[in-house]
């Protein structure tokens, strides 16, 4: 049963143009999400993170949105440059919870 | 300040055989989780070891374990391999147990098995 569901295994997206990667969890205990990155022969990188009180946050090129009633969370990368392809994984955990649960990752290339 | 590492980088077994992957975390950090990558699956949680306690455990077979030295440093055990397990095996390092630190990652072990 995955609890994160990445639904998308890969995205196209011209560069200077929006990426929006989405990301769906079916657990309501889930108060904290984060977005990693992903280059070949390199460990995931931390991105962005956003708390169940918020539904919003922002970090210069990246904003991740929250729709708790919806379950839903998203990245918008605006604008998009050939450097950001990578592999997006969307991750959960509980406030009380010391593991990450991952979904299974978008790719995302950025065309020139 | 150095990152989280992991050795060997690549290695190659056969089925059968035994493996043990190391792992050095970020200096301060306490917690140690192992993480396997394969395709299409995403990160699957192994197990988190902080103060050399194994604090959770994924839903793996019991061929897999693992421990948490003094210093931190932490090393991942898979004994008599499969095929399946040939895939990506990822640390994460954080300073804390609780559920809001962010992990920081290692490059990884990829372990083939043939």
């Amino acid at each position: 049963d995955q609890q994160v569901k990445q639904n998308s295994p890969s995205l196209s997206v011209q560069e200077g143009r929006i990426s929006i990667l989405n990301c769906d969890y079916t657990n309501s205990m889930f108060d904290y999400f984060l977005w990693y990155k992903k280059y070949p022969a390199e460990g995931p990188t931390f991105l962005i993170s956003i708390s169940s009180i918020k539904d919003k946050n922002e970090d210069g090129r990246f904003t991740v949105f929250l729709n708790k009633s919806a379950k839903h969370l998203s990245l918008h990368i605006v604008p998009s440059q050939p450097g950001d392809s990578a592999v997006y994984f969307c991750a959960a955990s509980t406030s009380s919870a010391r593991q990450l649960t991952f979904g299974s990752g978008t790719q995302l290339t950025v065309l020139p | 300040k150095a990152g989280v590492t992991q050795t060997p980088r690549y290695l190659i077994k056969t089925r059968g055989q035994q493996v043990t992957l190391s792992c050095s975390p970020i200096s301060g950090h306490r917690s140690v989780s192992w993480y396997q990558q394969t395709p299409g699956q995403g990160l699957q949680f192994l197990f988190e070891y902080f103060s050399e306690t194994q604090r959770n455990k994924g839903n793996f077979p019991g061929r897999f374990s693992g421990r948490q030295f003094s210093n931190s440093r932490s090393e991942m055990n898979v004994s008599t391999l499969e095929l399946g397990d040939s895939a990506l095996y990822l640390c994460a390092s954080r300073q804390g147990s609780g559920g809001a630190n962010v992990l920081t990652f290692g490059a990884g072990s990829r372990l083939t098995v043939l």
